[in-house]
């Protein structure tokens, strides 16, 4: 079943214990991305990768880290996270080439930062 | 840049009620146009798009036309089910750019 998997679906950690977020996809996408849900702003992207080694910023990427050594994995890291990023995180892939093409979602990961 | 304008609700009807969720847009250049469907703890899918000026993606009954002329794209659908209760996210991507804009989204209860 061609899926993207997140781990861990929830965690509740504490101000400036560093912690990663893990995004796996077994559909052979170029294209992954990470995302975060807030209330009344909807989703905002955070960094995204082109393909193995290549990434950029996004809106959002104070704070984050990531990395895109494989293909199918693209891990979020929060190097000394704060609770202003509290929230819910989504992981997303797609074929690369046209942008045009919808992305496939990971169910996502609420992290709560105290 | 672009942006994508969307109430966010929540909007509240009885099944069987026809539904409308207002989209306009802002872009440079002509955007592909998406909604998005997030049922209550997963992550978003693919409702339906629209590529061009004119064009009505449809899905499960939802239906939006592409309207260049007034930058919208709005969702409808003639009866809705308790089972479409979800939030709604409408969203653009301006063909060469690597980003996807997403409006807010719309919570939708949809009461028997």
């Amino acid at each position: 079943e061609a899926q993207v998997t997140q781990n861990p679906r929830y965690l509740i950690t504490v101000t400036g214990k560093k912690l990663t977020v893990t995004c796996s996809q077994n559909m052979n996408h170029e294209y992954m991305s990470w995302y975060r849900q807030d209330p009344g702003l909807g989703l905002r992207q955070i960094y995204y990768s082109m393909n193995v080694e290549v990434t950029d910023k996004g809106d959002v990427p104070e704070g984050y880290k990531v990395s895109r050594k494989e293909k199918r994995n693209f891990p979020l890291i929060l190097e000394s996270p704060s609770p202003n990023q509290t929230s819910l995180y989504f992981c997303a892939s797609r074929t690369s080439g046209s942008a045009l093409q919808p992305q496939h979602f990971g169910d996502g990961t609420r992290l709560s930062i105290l | 840049g672009d942006s994508v304008t969307q109430m966010e609700g929540p909007v509240t009807l009885s099944e069987e009620a026809f539904l409308t969720i207002n989209c306009t847009y802002t872009a440079t250049g002509y955007p592909s146009l998406f909604w998005y469907v997030q049922y209550p703890g997963e992550g978003l899918q693919l409702l339906l798009k629209a590529t061009k000026a004119d064009d009505k993606g449809s899905n499960k009954g939802f239906e939006a036309t592409y309207r260049k002329e007034t930058t919208s794209f709005h969702l409808e659908k003639g009866s809705v089910q308790v089972s479409d209760s979800a939030v709604y996210f409408c969203a653009l991507n301006s063909g060469g750019y690597q980003k996807v804009t997403f409006g807010i989204g719309t919570k939708l209860q949809v009461i028997p």
